[in-house]
């Protein structure tokens, strides 16, 4: 059963880099077929796609968010990785990682617990 | 940037049906999935391409889509099936695109 989990700190200050990381058991990162995606959703506010990679190469961003946004991946820990830069308040979210279910167009199977971030000023 | 539309809220009778809506230009020709979010608790996809369930979730969810509108269908609600729900798709030039959300509640 593939398993996603989200860690990194709960509390960051304006101006500053967020940095999370997700943890995935039950699939390989490396395998070329999956996207790994992260998206957030702000308090009482929809759901939001942040970016995605692939280990085939491609990597695709938000257009809203792509000036500041990184999304790396350490293999051996089959993690990967999202930093978003100079964040302010309206970065406040849950953050999720997520993957695609193969040949699917897109369809989010499977899904982190989320993780709360606040920007503090 | 493609764009998704779905009501803010709806109500639904206990035992009842709950139709969810999703409007996007000419959304009939991409494939549309379903999410289940619940406070507190990760989004849960209860449709994919358009009409298909993912293992576990009830018969009582599913999907249509066609022209411009892609429509959830709850049946015989329940109580556990109040949420919120999200449509998304996959649009080649905004990626990842999910409506605004659905608040479900069941009377």
């Amino acid at each position: 059963q593939v398993q996603l989990q989200e860690s990194g700190p709960g509390l960051v200050k304006a101006s500053q880099t967020l940095s999370l990381t997700c943890t995935v058991s039950g699939a390989s990162i490396s395998s070329t077929i999956y996207f790994w995606n992260w998206i957030r959703q702000p308090a009482g506010k929809g759901l939001e796609w942040i970016g995605r990679f692939s280990s085939s190469g491609i990597t695709d961003f938000n257009p809203s968010l792509k000036s500041r946004v990184t999304i790396s991946v350490d293999t051996p820990k089959n993690q990967f990785s999202l930093k978003l830069t100079s964040v302010t308040a309206a970065d406040t979210a849950v953050y999720y990682c997520a993957r695609d279910t193969y040949g699917d167009y897109g369809a989010l199977g499977f899904w982190g617990q989320g993780l709360v971030v606040d920007v503090s000023s | 940037s493609y764009e998704l539309t779905q009501p803010l809220s709806i109500s639904v009778a206990l035992g009842q049906t709950a139709r969810l809506t999703c409007g996007g230009n000419n959304i009939g020709n991409k494939n549309v999935h379903w999410y289940q979010k619940k406070p507190g608790q990760a989004p849960v996809m209860v449709i994919y391409r358009d009409r298909n369930r993912p293992s576990g979730i009830p018969e009582r969810f599913s999907g249509s889509n066609s022209g411009n509108t892609a429509t959830l269908i709850i049946s015989r609600a329940q109580a556990g099936d109040e949420a919120e729900y999200y449509c998304q798709v996959w649009d080649s030039s905004a990626l990842y695109v999910f409506g605004a959300g659905t608040t479900v509640t069941v009377l």
